[in-house]
């Protein structure tokens, strides 16, 4: 277990609709991260979150958004609903000290979401 | 180009024999981390070990060590005595030290079957 939880574990829905994935980090980790892993894309970075201020984007559409509440927890929203979003979407934490590119980043066990 | 290059896509290994998984990365920074996940087929991604850009020694947990060759930039994982709960996808991810988002970015991973 390594302390990210995420909900709801699975998620089915309908093309043109709107989710929202939840994720809480491990206890003292301020940085938050969403990655899609899809079949085409591998995995792949979409967004982060520390301390309650966006930092950096990746490869996320217009279509999703996400925040980090002042609890740290967050959600991503996804909204008008393709086929091709169907995937696994992780979220992951680290501390983020001085020299970042040192901290490990735990993932929750993830949400399948599948849009038919 | 490819940031990080997983070039074996599927791999057997014989129960308690050591395997190893190759993993080669392109960086002009010279602050970076290595890592290795590991991804059973229930999904979750599981850290394994890091390597930092500038640690003098390979990396060790338990029956995992990283084949750091710098000069080569390659990072290669090897598991020691493998075990039929080893058969999983294993991931090989970087982060960059001047990207101050401190993002992951993966390889496309390799597959790896612990046969009996």
């Amino acid at each position: 277990d390594s302390g990210v939880t995420q909900t709801p574990k699975h998620l089915i829905t309908a093309t043109g609709q709107r989710v929202t994935l939840r994720c809480s980090p491990r206890s003292g980790d301020l940085s938050v991260y969403w990655y899609q892993q899809s079949l085409d894309q591998g995995l792949q970075f979409l967004i982060q979150y520390y301390n309650g201020e966006e930092r950096a984007k990746g490869n996320i559409l217009e279509r999703f958004s996400a925040q980090q509440f002042p609890d740290l927890h967050s959600e991503l929203n996804l909204s008008s609903l393709e086929l091709g979003d169907s995937a696994l979407y992780f979220c992951a934490s680290s501390v983020e000290v001085a020299g970042g590119h040192t901290d490990t980043q735990y993932f929750g066990p993830g949400t399948r979401l599948t849009v038919l | 180009a490819q940031k990080i290059t997983q070039t074996q896509p599927g791999m057997f290994v014989q129960e308690k024999e050591a395997v190893t998984l190759d993993c080669t990365y392109d960086t002009s920074d010279p602050s970076y981390g290595l890592f290795w996940y590991k991804q059973p087929s229930s999904g979750e991604m599981i850290f394994l070990i890091y390597q930092g850009s500038y640690d003098q020694q390979n990396a060790t947990e338990g029956r995992y060590s990283l084949n750091f060759q710098k000069a080569r930039k390659s990072a290669n994982l090897v598991i020691s005595a493998s075990q039929l709960g080893d058969s999983a996808m294993y991931f090989c991810a970087m982060r960059e030290g001047l990207d101050s988002s401190y993002k992951l970015i993966f390889g496309s991973g390799t597959r790896l079957l612990v046969r009996p």
